[in-house]
């Protein structure tokens, strides 16, 4: 039961900002929107998570819509390094157990030189 | 910061035989979990352990499969008589918990199980 919907591919030329959207349209007021990506051959890394504030770190920013059922993650100048699958990911506030990170099939972002 | 860590990066059995995994976590991380990824597929979750405790099993996890985290520390993950369809990438995450309810999972680089 996949609560996001992301586009399977995207490309990106390199030193372009790469824009990777997501939908959530039945996201409830308590859970935040994650990013991971994975590159290949490598375990999920975590790369930005938010709830309804628009959210910068090092690696990207995280734009929400104000009815929170879609949101963009942004990496502002796309490097070689970050071809990866990026995943999108619903989870409940809180720190029950049972609020595991569920997984759907992500958007495989080829950047190009 | 080293990470969390696997072992073995791969593995390679015949059909029938048992396999056991290894995974060593972040060591101020008390939850734990295992992962199974198949080719072209997201991480589907397995287990999942707070402390010594494991608070949750998926379906997923057949009899064959038993996972353990003794003392809190390392966990393992067994498959007994393996089968062709467990041929999969095993990950391993631990966690840190925040005040605001947010939770950050650490993924280790997996083991690749391939089942002859």
């Amino acid at each position: 039961d996949a609560k996001t919907t992301q586009p399977p591919s995207m490309d990106c030329a390199e030193g372009r900002a790469a824009n990777l959207p997501c939908n959530h349209s039945t996201i409830s007021g308590n859970e935040y929107v994650y990013w991971y990506r994975q590159i290949h051959s490598q375990g999920p890394q975590y790369i930005i998570h938010g709830l309804k504030n628009n959210e910068t770190n090092e690696m990207a920013s995280l734009i929400i819509t104000e009815d929170r059922k879609s949101s963009t993650l942004i990496l502002p100048h796309a490097t070689l390094r970050d071809t990866a699958v990026y995943y999108c990911i619903v989870r409940p506030r809180g720190n029950n157990a049972g609020n595991m990170l569920t997984f759907g099939g992500g958007t495989r972002l080829m950047v190009k030189p | 910061d080293t990470g969390v860590s696997q072992d073995p990066r791969h593995k390679i059995t015949k059909r029938g035989q048992n396999v056991t995994f290894r995974c060593d976590p972040i060591s101020e991380h008390n939850r734990l979990y295992w992962y199974r990824q198949t080719l072209g597929q997201g991480p589907e979750f397995l287990t999942y352990f707070q402390n010594e405790a494991q608070l949750e099993k998926s379906r997923l996890l057949s009899d064959r499969f038993s996972a353990e985290r003794p003392k809190g520390s390392f966990s393992t993950l067994e498959i007994q008589r393996t089968e062709q369809g467990d041929s999969a990438m095993y990950l391993c995450a631990s966690s840190s918990l925040f005040g605001t309810g947010h939770e950050k999972l650490f993924f280790g680089s997996g083991t690749q199980l391939s089942v002859l």
